[in-house]
Order: structure tokens, then C-alpha cells, then sequence
């Protein structure tokens, strides 16, 4: 498609678990970022990667949070031990090189029993 | 983690009518942006402002960069039932950080 393809759109887990949300930016756009958003709230960054250079993850909230980016495309959050705090919407966006406009994809709505 | 300080958080006006809605932060931004949310999709680009002073339109939007790089402003003209839906504003550029700051939104509710 031609926008943010964001996947599973809804997921919902047990207290514990792992899980992974992927991410699949527009194409030929070098820089992605996840961002989280609570219930009635803003957007939140975590994360932000660009090219083959260090990512930003300044915004990840703790160590059960990582991601990673393949081959400059694809990326994956992955949450390990979720909390019932890590309940939000995690929304990615791209961006042709990293000071044009951020687009955004339809997000993943995570749910934790 | 830092956000900017929108308002009003919520408008419920009549259909035909103006809205305003603006932005604030004690940092200088080189980018000011605003988003419309509707509900279970992403934040879609409404207006992307990057020199200070500017005002920029979009049909009936109409933003503008404070002079300070510390403000922003939207206006929409003649609003209309689809106008419905959560404004966001969104700063970039903080020390040279490209990840956007975002305001706590402005739900925007129409009565036809």
C-alpha cells in the first residue's frame, strides 16, 4: 500500500507475555519512528531510526522495551514481561529523510490482561 | 516525557462557525506541525510550518509559526460535520532531535 502499514491492528495479552508490533514504513522513507499513545492523550515518542546510523532511544521507558529495523525498511517493537501500564496505542510514522513530515500508520491498539 | 501545552482541550461548536486553537512551549521548535486523529486511525498531516512567522494555508485551515519558534496557531473557517475529530499540534527540531513533541489535543465536537 502506499501508506504506514502497521500490524496486528488489535492485540490483546495476558500479564507477562512478549509481544511484537511491526511496522512497515512508506517505501524509499529512510527515517521511522513508534511513538505511544495513552488513553485521551498525546503521542509519546520511544524510538526513532535513521539510516544505518545509531538509533534514538532516548524515549523507551524501560529496558522490556526494544525495537529494531532490518534491511533500512521493516521494523519490530517487541515488549517483553508486559505490564498492564504498557496498555496504549503504539502508533509508527516515516518520513522521507529526517526533517520532512512524519506520516503516520493506523496504529497497534495493545491490550494487557 | 515533554509535551507542549495546547488549548482549549475540547470545543463544541455550531456547524458554519470558526475555530481557533493554539499552542504553546517554554522550547524553540524549527518545526511546527498540526495532525487531525480520528477515531482507531493515526494522526494524518493537516499543515507542516518551518520558518518563523510563517502562515500557511490549506483550504479552510490556516496555521501559523509564532515569531518566538515558541508558539503555534490553527484556525479552521466555516467549519463543517467532517472537521470532527482530536487537533494535534507537534513541534520538531528541539536540539537538533528529530522526534516530534506533541500537545495533549483538541477534541473537536460539530453540532449540525
Amino acid at each position: 500500500g502506499a501508506g504506514v502499514s502497521q500490524s496486528p491492528s488489535n492485540k490483546v495479552t495476558e500479564k507477562g507475555k512478549d509481544v511484537e508490533l511491526r511496522c512497515d514504513p512508506i517505501s524509499g522513507h529512510t527515517a521511522l519512528y513508534w511513538y505511544r499513545q495513552s488513553l485521551g492523550q498525546g503521542l509519546e515518542f520511544l524510538i526513532y531510526f535513521q539510516g544505518n546510523s545509531a538509533p534514538d532511544k532516548s524515549g523507551l521507558p524501560s529496558d522490556r522495551f526494544s525495537a529494531e529495523r532490518t534491511g533500512g525498511s521493516v521494523s519490530t517493537l517487541t515488549i517483553q514481561r508486559t505490564q498492564q501500564e504498557d496498555s496504549a496505542v503504539y502508533l509508527c510514522a516515516s518520513s522521507l529523510i529526517d526533517n520532512q513530515p512524519q506520516h503516520f500508520g493506523d496504529g497497534t491498539r495493545l491490550s494487557i490482561l | 516525557g515533554q509535551q507542549l501545552n495546547q488549548s482549549p482541550q475540547s470545543m463544541f461548536i455550531q456547524e458554519g462557525e470558526d475555530v481557533s486553537m493554539n499552542c504553546t512551549s517554554s522550547s524553540i521548535f524549527n518545526t511546527w506541525l498540526w495532525y487531525k486523529q480520528e477515531p482507531g486511525e493515526g494522526p494524518v498531516l493537516l499543515i507542516a510550518l518551518y520558518k518563523a512567522g510563517e502562515l500557511t494555508s490549506n483550504g479552510r485551515l490556516t496555521a501559523q509559526f509564532g515569531i518566538t519558534r515558541k508558539d503555534s496557531f490553527l484556525n479552521i473557517s466555516a467549519s463543517i460535520p467532517s472537521d470532527v475529530g482530536i487537533y494535534f499540534c507537534a513541534g520538531q527540531g528541539i536540539q537538533g532531535a528529530q522526534k516530534l513533541v506533541f500537545g495533549q489535543g483538541t477534541r473537536l465536537t460539530i453540532n449540525p
